[in-house]
């Protein structure tokens, strides 16, 4: 079964520019998350999708951090524009969803530095 | 919000011993208690969890338990081995799809 893919691995991008990531759940899962992991801490929810509807964005910049999750399968996360503070792994994760499919299997990140 | 703290942040134990790294929580709603391990450039990945309707769970040489009384859980290793080096997390959600609040995570080397 393949897992959840992300790209690009690494961006490295100056503040004020924006920059988007993409995230491939694993076939099936209804749900899908983006997190935010500062070198040092552990991951902390942005956002997450259920199909294509947002379930919960709390956590969420709106004032710079966009994402979507178009059709209920891939999903891109945009920053604009980008500050220092936003440099980061930005994990996507996916699962089932339901009580016994609670499981959230992680992609490999996108290591952004913001200079 | 819930709120999940985790100790020690660095744990150094020779091979073959046991390790041991607490969690606790500060939402009584809580009750999906999964542990991840992250080595360098990769995703955190599963190693085991547990729901609040069980107290300890087994996988080979991991174990969970859980205190839904005091709000807290703990990972043990035993028997440990170079490649259980990596930072380990603990997190919780209510379950279901529901997002994870994570530790600040523990670094675990093993020394030879």
């Amino acid at each position: 079964e393949a897992g959840v893919a992300q790209s690009p691995r690494y961006k490295i991008i100056e503040k004020r520019q924006s920059v988007a990531f993409w995230c491939n759940p694993i076939s099936g899962h209804a749900t899908l998350y983006w997190y935010q992991q500062i070198l040092g801490q552990g991951p902390k929810l942005l956002i997450q999708f259920q199909n294509n509807g947002v379930v919960d964005d709390s956590q969420l910049p709106k004032d710079r951090f966009s994402a979507e999750r178009l059709k209920g399968v891939d999903s891109t996360l945009k920053i604009q524009p980008a500050k220092l503070e936003d440099s980061a792994v930005y994990l996507c994760a996916s699962s089932l969803g339901d009580t016994w499919g609670e499981t959230q299997y992680f992609g490999p990140g996108t290591r952004l530095l913001v200079l | 919000g819930e709120n999940v703290e985790q100790h020690p942040s660095t744990l150094s134990v020779q091979e073959g011993d046991s390790a041991v790294i607490k969690c606790t929580y500060s939402d009584s709603a809580s009750n999906y208690f999964p542990w991840y391990k992250q080595e360098l450039g990769k995703g955190p990945q599963l190693i085991i969890d547990i729901r609040s309707n069980v107290g300890e769970k087994k996988d080979q040489r991991i174990a969970v338990t859980l205190n839904k009384t005091a709000k807290h859980f703990s990972l043990h290793i035993t028997e440990t081995q170079p490649e259980d080096s990596a930072v380990y997390f603990c997190a919780a959600s209510e379950g279901g799809a529901d997002g994870l609040t994570f530790g600040k995570g523990t670094h675990l080397i093993i020394q030879p």
